[in-house]
């Protein structure tokens, strides 16, 4: 298994609060992905990174911001979260040595419930 | 735009019925790949499978085989001889080249019933 950790697994918060969730990997690995995942729309992609200091925003990316200073940690974060944020949250990494071969690889997800 | 469908929401079978999977990805691109992720009721989401579009062959692995028709950009996944642990969401997902950015499905709810 690729080694992916994601904190905290678990949170609840309230609307308004700001909110960071990080995603650890061991695999030294260029690529990280947010996603996250509601009823109904499958999985969708947040922001990813594809190097130290270097993001992109992904199909949903409103209300989110990244922030990537070590190549073993991308974090992803809510500066004000909203009910409408309430998801379970994904962390992906992949090598990045070429679409051909490469695959991406999850963590075990933070479920995330705003109040 | 690029489009990925899962039509089946939901597919019962007992056990070790085959079960098989569809999934079309509608785009203009001449070469990209698709994955397959398995989703059980834990909730990890485990990768199970890739395909290249330029991939002419049709391949087994184990119990799993995927078809692919170029023409209809439909990739079909097989679970053979299905057994309980294969209960599980199952997720197409395809992608370009460039950044490796997955595009999900609505995803295929698979129950195996002893």
């Amino acid at each position: 298994d690729a080694g992916i950790t994601q904190s905290p697994r678990h949170k609840v918060t309230e609307t308004g609060t700001p909110v960071t969730l990080r995603c650890h990997q061991t695999e030294n690995h260029r690529y990280m992905y947010w996603y996250r995942q509601d009823p109904g729309h499958g999985l969708r992609l947040i922001h990813y990174s594809y190097g130290v200091k270097d993001t992109d925003k992904g199909e949903v990316s409103d209300g989110y911001s990244v922030s990537r200073s070590k190549t073993e940690d991308f974090l992803l974060t809510l500066e004000s979260a909203t009910s409408s944020q309430t998801s379970v949250y994904f962390c992906a990494i992949s090598s990045g040595f070429g679409a051909s071969t490469d695959t991406q690889y999850f963590g075990p997800g933070t479920r995330l419930t705003v109040l | 735009a690029q489009k990925v469908t899962q039509a089946q929401t939901e597919i019962s079978v007992v056990e070790k019925e085959d079960v098989t999977l569809d999934c079309v990805y509608e785009t203009r691109d001449t070469t990209y790949y698709l994955f397959w992720y398995k989703q059980p009721p834990s909730g990890e989401l485990v990768f199970l499978i890739r395909r290249n579009s330029f991939d002419e062959q049709n391949e087994i692995s184990g119990r799993y085989s995927w078809n692919f028709q170029k023409s209809t950009s439909s990739f079909n996944f097989t679970i053979t001889a299905s057994q309980v642990v294969d209960s599980a969401v199952y997720f197409c997902a395809p992608t370009k080249a460039a950044g490796n950015k997955l595009t999900f499905g609505g995803g295929t709810r698979v129950l195996v019933k002893p």
